[in-house]
Protein backbone atom coordinates (compact mmCIF):
# COMPACT_ATOMS: atom_id res chain seq x y z
CA UNK A 1 0.00 0.00 0.00
CA UNK A 2 1.05 3.57 -0.93
CA UNK A 3 1.34 6.50 1.83
CA UNK A 4 2.42 10.06 1.26
CA UNK A 5 3.57 12.18 4.46
CA UNK A 6 3.72 15.95 4.43
CA UNK A 7 6.17 17.09 6.85
CA UNK A 8 4.97 20.90 7.56
CA UNK A 9 1.41 21.21 8.80
CA UNK A 10 0.98 24.59 8.77
CA UNK A 11 4.00 27.43 6.65
CA UNK A 12 3.69 31.23 7.71
CA UNK A 13 5.90 33.24 5.39
CA UNK A 14 6.61 36.83 4.19
CA UNK A 15 5.87 37.96 0.52
CA UNK A 16 9.09 37.51 -1.53
CA UNK A 17 10.55 34.71 1.32
CA UNK A 18 11.27 31.05 -0.45
CA UNK A 19 9.01 28.18 0.10
CA UNK A 20 9.76 24.40 0.42
CA UNK A 21 7.74 21.97 1.32
CA UNK A 22 8.61 18.47 2.45
CA UNK A 23 6.67 15.36 0.89
CA UNK A 24 7.92 11.44 1.50
CA UNK A 25 6.42 8.40 0.27
CA UNK A 26 6.32 4.93 0.36
CA UNK A 27 5.31 2.73 -2.59
CA UNK A 28 6.75 -0.16 -4.13
CA UNK A 29 5.99 0.00 -7.26
CA UNK A 30 6.12 2.95 -11.03
CA UNK A 31 5.32 5.97 -8.83
CA UNK A 32 4.11 8.47 -9.67
CA UNK A 33 4.04 11.62 -8.17
CA UNK A 34 1.63 15.00 -7.76
CA UNK A 35 1.37 18.31 -6.28
CA UNK A 36 -1.71 19.79 -5.62
CA UNK A 37 -2.90 23.29 -4.60
CA UNK A 38 -6.49 24.21 -2.82
CA UNK A 39 -7.04 28.04 -2.86
CA UNK A 40 -9.82 29.08 -0.03
CA UNK A 41 -13.29 28.23 -1.70
CA UNK A 42 -11.70 26.93 -4.44
CA UNK A 43 -11.36 23.17 -6.27
CA UNK A 44 -7.90 21.16 -6.32
CA UNK A 45 -5.83 22.58 -8.78
CA UNK A 46 -3.15 20.02 -9.98
CA UNK A 47 0.29 22.14 -9.68
CA UNK A 48 3.27 19.85 -11.52
CA UNK A 49 3.51 15.96 -11.77
CA UNK A 50 5.95 13.65 -12.17
CA UNK A 51 5.83 10.35 -14.32
CA UNK A 52 9.37 9.58 -15.47
CA UNK A 53 12.49 11.31 -16.98
CA UNK A 54 13.65 14.68 -15.69
CA UNK A 55 13.24 14.42 -11.79
CA UNK A 56 13.00 18.10 -11.40
CA UNK A 57 9.68 18.71 -12.48
CA UNK A 58 8.22 22.45 -13.23
CA UNK A 59 4.86 23.24 -12.60
CA UNK A 60 2.43 26.38 -12.69
CA UNK A 61 2.74 29.45 -11.47
CA UNK A 62 6.50 29.19 -10.51
CA UNK A 63 6.28 25.81 -8.79
CA UNK A 64 8.81 23.25 -8.81
CA UNK A 65 9.48 19.91 -7.37
CA UNK A 66 12.42 17.48 -7.11
CA UNK A 67 11.92 13.58 -7.21
CA UNK A 68 14.84 11.97 -4.78
CA UNK A 69 14.07 8.36 -5.45
CA UNK A 70 16.85 7.35 -3.02
CA UNK A 71 15.05 9.68 -0.44
CA UNK A 72 11.35 8.58 -1.46
CA UNK A 73 11.15 12.49 -1.56
CA UNK A 74 9.44 14.72 -4.15
CA UNK A 75 9.84 18.07 -2.18
CA UNK A 76 7.59 21.16 -3.76
CA UNK A 77 9.39 24.96 -3.86
CA UNK A 78 9.08 28.70 -5.09
CA UNK A 79 12.17 30.65 -4.49
CA UNK A 80 9.49 33.76 -4.22
CA UNK A 81 6.09 33.56 -2.77
CA UNK A 82 3.20 35.75 -3.26
CA UNK A 83 0.41 36.76 -1.07
CA UNK A 84 -2.01 34.80 -3.57
CA UNK A 85 -0.08 31.41 -2.91
CA UNK A 86 -2.07 31.27 0.71
CA UNK A 87 -3.54 28.06 0.00
CA UNK A 88 -3.63 24.25 1.05
CA UNK A 89 -0.95 22.12 -0.71
CA UNK A 90 -0.95 18.29 -1.15
CA UNK A 91 1.03 15.91 -1.84
CA UNK A 92 -0.40 12.47 -3.48
CA UNK A 93 0.82 9.48 -5.06
CA UNK A 94 -0.75 7.46 -7.84
CA UNK A 95 -1.50 4.07 -8.92
CA UNK A 96 -1.38 2.57 -12.26
CA UNK A 97 -5.51 2.61 -11.55
CA UNK A 98 -5.39 5.83 -11.46
CA UNK A 99 -5.98 5.94 -7.48
CA UNK A 100 -4.61 8.66 -5.65
CA UNK A 101 -3.01 8.64 -2.18
CA UNK A 102 -3.12 12.23 -0.25
CA UNK A 103 -0.06 13.34 2.24
CA UNK A 104 -2.43 15.39 5.20
CA UNK A 105 -1.68 18.59 3.47
CA UNK A 106 0.31 22.40 4.43
CA UNK A 107 -1.34 25.00 5.06
CA UNK A 108 0.37 27.85 3.66
CA UNK A 109 -0.24 31.21 4.48
CA UNK A 110 2.04 34.00 2.72
CA UNK A 111 1.93 37.62 4.85
CA UNK A 112 1.95 40.75 2.85
CA UNK B 1 -9.60 22.15 -20.29
CA UNK B 2 -12.07 19.40 -18.99
CA UNK B 3 -14.57 20.38 -16.19
CA UNK B 4 -16.18 18.36 -13.28
CA UNK B 5 -19.24 20.16 -12.05
CA UNK B 6 -20.41 18.93 -8.51
CA UNK B 7 -23.72 20.08 -7.01
CA UNK B 8 -24.65 20.78 -3.74
CA UNK B 9 -21.56 22.79 -2.83
CA UNK B 10 -22.94 22.76 0.87
CA UNK B 11 -25.88 20.66 2.38
CA UNK B 12 -27.10 20.58 5.72
CA UNK B 13 -29.45 17.48 6.54
CA UNK B 14 -31.33 15.88 9.50
CA UNK B 15 -30.16 12.59 11.24
CA UNK B 16 -31.81 9.95 8.97
CA UNK B 17 -32.32 11.46 6.15
CA UNK B 18 -30.02 11.16 3.07
CA UNK B 19 -28.49 12.78 0.67
CA UNK B 20 -27.64 12.77 -2.85
CA UNK B 21 -24.17 14.29 -4.73
CA UNK B 22 -24.03 14.60 -7.92
CA UNK B 23 -20.98 14.93 -10.10
CA UNK B 24 -21.46 16.07 -13.61
CA UNK B 25 -18.71 15.79 -16.64
CA UNK B 26 -18.99 18.85 -18.81
CA UNK B 27 -17.22 18.34 -22.32
CA UNK B 28 -16.03 15.17 -21.78
CA UNK B 29 -17.06 11.38 -21.22
CA UNK B 30 -16.11 10.08 -17.50
CA UNK B 31 -15.81 6.26 -17.61
CA UNK B 32 -14.96 6.56 -14.20
CA UNK B 33 -15.30 8.45 -11.38
CA UNK B 34 -13.26 8.39 -8.33
CA UNK B 35 -14.67 9.85 -4.84
CA UNK B 36 -12.77 11.37 -1.84
CA UNK B 37 -13.86 12.15 1.22
CA UNK B 38 -11.61 15.36 3.22
CA UNK B 39 -11.92 15.27 6.92
CA UNK B 40 -11.18 18.58 8.81
CA UNK B 41 -7.24 18.92 9.05
CA UNK B 42 -6.93 15.96 7.43
CA UNK B 43 -5.90 14.35 3.85
CA UNK B 44 -8.41 12.80 1.56
CA UNK B 45 -9.36 9.85 2.01
CA UNK B 46 -10.44 7.46 -1.30
CA UNK B 47 -13.94 5.85 -0.57
CA UNK B 48 -15.09 4.00 -3.66
CA UNK B 49 -14.46 4.09 -7.86
CA UNK B 50 -17.02 4.84 -10.14
CA UNK B 51 -17.77 2.84 -13.08
CA UNK B 52 -20.58 3.78 -15.75
CA UNK B 53 -22.61 0.54 -16.26
CA UNK B 54 -20.89 -1.52 -13.90
CA UNK B 55 -20.92 -1.50 -9.55
CA UNK B 56 -19.31 0.86 -7.68
CA UNK B 57 -15.43 -0.76 -6.03
CA UNK B 58 -15.05 0.50 -2.45
CA UNK B 59 -12.42 0.89 -0.43
CA UNK B 60 -11.89 -1.11 2.66
CA UNK B 61 -14.16 0.21 5.90
CA UNK B 62 -15.96 2.35 3.45
CA UNK B 63 -20.20 1.04 3.91
CA UNK B 64 -21.14 0.19 0.59
CA UNK B 65 -24.73 0.61 2.23
CA UNK B 66 -24.23 3.62 3.57
CA UNK B 67 -22.67 5.42 0.45
CA UNK B 68 -24.48 4.30 -2.58
CA UNK B 69 -22.56 5.49 -5.47
CA UNK B 70 -24.28 5.33 -8.98
CA UNK B 71 -22.57 6.18 -12.62
CA UNK B 72 -25.60 5.64 -14.57
CA UNK B 73 -24.31 7.62 -17.72
CA UNK B 74 -21.06 8.74 -19.12
CA UNK B 75 -21.36 11.99 -17.49
CA UNK B 76 -22.89 11.69 -14.37
CA UNK B 77 -21.74 9.97 -10.87
CA UNK B 78 -23.86 10.28 -8.07
CA UNK B 79 -23.02 9.67 -4.34
CA UNK B 80 -25.92 9.33 -1.67
CA UNK B 81 -25.22 9.53 1.47
CA UNK B 82 -28.12 7.24 2.85
CA UNK B 83 -29.42 7.68 6.54
CA UNK B 84 -27.18 9.81 7.43
CA UNK B 85 -25.18 11.15 10.88
CA UNK B 86 -23.13 13.62 12.42
CA UNK B 87 -20.41 11.49 11.70
CA UNK B 88 -20.93 11.24 7.59
CA UNK B 89 -20.00 15.42 8.12
CA UNK B 90 -17.46 16.10 5.98
CA UNK B 91 -16.20 17.56 2.60
CA UNK B 92 -16.60 14.91 -0.39
CA UNK B 93 -14.80 15.69 -3.53
CA UNK B 94 -15.23 13.56 -7.15
CA UNK B 95 -12.50 13.40 -9.29
CA UNK B 96 -12.85 12.05 -13.49
CA UNK B 97 -8.49 11.37 -13.13
CA UNK B 98 -6.05 12.76 -11.19
CA UNK B 99 -6.21 16.36 -13.15
CA UNK B 100 -9.56 17.33 -13.23
CA UNK B 101 -11.66 17.50 -9.63
CA UNK B 102 -15.07 18.73 -8.68
CA UNK B 103 -15.60 21.70 -6.36
CA UNK B 104 -16.43 19.79 -3.46
CA UNK B 105 -19.31 19.36 -1.44
CA UNK B 106 -19.82 20.16 2.49
CA UNK B 107 -21.98 18.15 4.54
CA UNK B 108 -23.29 18.93 7.64
CA UNK B 109 -25.58 16.44 9.54
CA UNK B 110 -27.47 17.60 12.51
Amino acid sequence: AQSVSQHNHHVILSEAASLELGCNYSYGGTVNLFWYVQYPGQHLQLLLKYFSGDPLVKGIKGFEAEFIKSKFSFNLRKPSVQWSDTAEYFCAVGSNDYKLSFGAGTTVTVRA
Amino acid sequence: GAVVSQHPSRVICKSGTSVKIECRSLDFQATTMFWYRQFPKKSLMLMATSNEGSKATYEQGVEKDKFLINHASLTLSTLTVTSAHPEDSSFYICSADRETFGSGTRLTVV
